[in-house]
């Protein structure tokens, strides 16, 4: 299977509740990273994994943590939800070493009420 | 002053026009240049990436960097009603550091 797929494509959830997003590398990419777009912004970097630990972050907060698995599937998982974690969150896998050339998948629209 | 900065439009031209979309930043510490495309719903895809200064030609796309300036362009020849999209500009360290976006250029050709 090529290119980057994400599950799911749209979420609603209560505020404080939990949510796991899933993404689905794109073949022989090794590194995996997440990106939360709210609307209007571009996206701004959560974190990266490679080799399964987390080896970047960016200025979230540690409700937001993550998972890479040994087939490089990837999960987000944010705890306590916040009205403003609703954002559009972008899967990116890319190899090692090459983050100019991410390949981004279609992004799950979380939505916090 | 954000790292990156980038018009977010809306610009609409007509089809044929020639578009130019640009983006400032501050860390001159970035070598690498890329320009996105994303469609309504849809995830970002790499239009072109540049390494240091210089221009970069791909069909109807061209893209310059010039870092002196701190000052990036993407030229679309020929618009499409099909190139109707948002455009982000980003840039990193190096291939080991995260993306810096812009905001987008939302961007509009009419037929």
């Amino acid at each position: 299977e090529t290119g980057v797929t994400q599950s799911p494509t749209h979420l609603i959830k209560t505020r404080g509740q939990q949510v796991t997003l899933r993404c689905s590398s794109q073949s022989g990419h090794n590194t995996v990273s997440w990106y939360q777009q709210a609307l209007g912004q571009g996206p701004q970097f959560i974190f990266q994994y490679y080799r399964e630990e987390e080896n970047g972050r960016g200025n979230f907060p540690p409700r937001f943590s993550g998972l890479q698995f040994p087939n490089y599937s990837s999960e987000l998982n944010v705890n306590a939800l916040e009205l403003d974690d609703s954002a559009l969150y972008l899967c990116a896998s890319s190899l090692v070493g090459q983050s100019y050339g991410y390949t981004f998948g279609s992004g799950t629209r979380l939505t916090v009420v | 002053q954000k790292e990156v900065e980038q018009d977010p439009g809306p610009l609409s031209v007509p089809e044929g026009a020639i578009v130019s979309l640009n983006c400032t930043y501050s860390n001159s510490a970035f070598q690498y240049f890329m320009w996105y495309r994303q469609y309504s719903r849809k995830g970002p895809e790499l239009l072109m990436y540049t390494y240091s200064s210089g221009n970069k030609e791909d069909g109807r796309f061209t893209a310059q960097v010039d870092k002196s300036s701190k000052y990036i362009s993407l030229f679309i020849r020929d618009s499409q009603p099909s190139d109707s999209a948002t455009y982000l500009c980003a840039m990193t360290i190096s291939g080991n550091t995260p993306l810096v976006f812009g905001k987008g250029t939302r961007l509009s050709v009419i037929a």
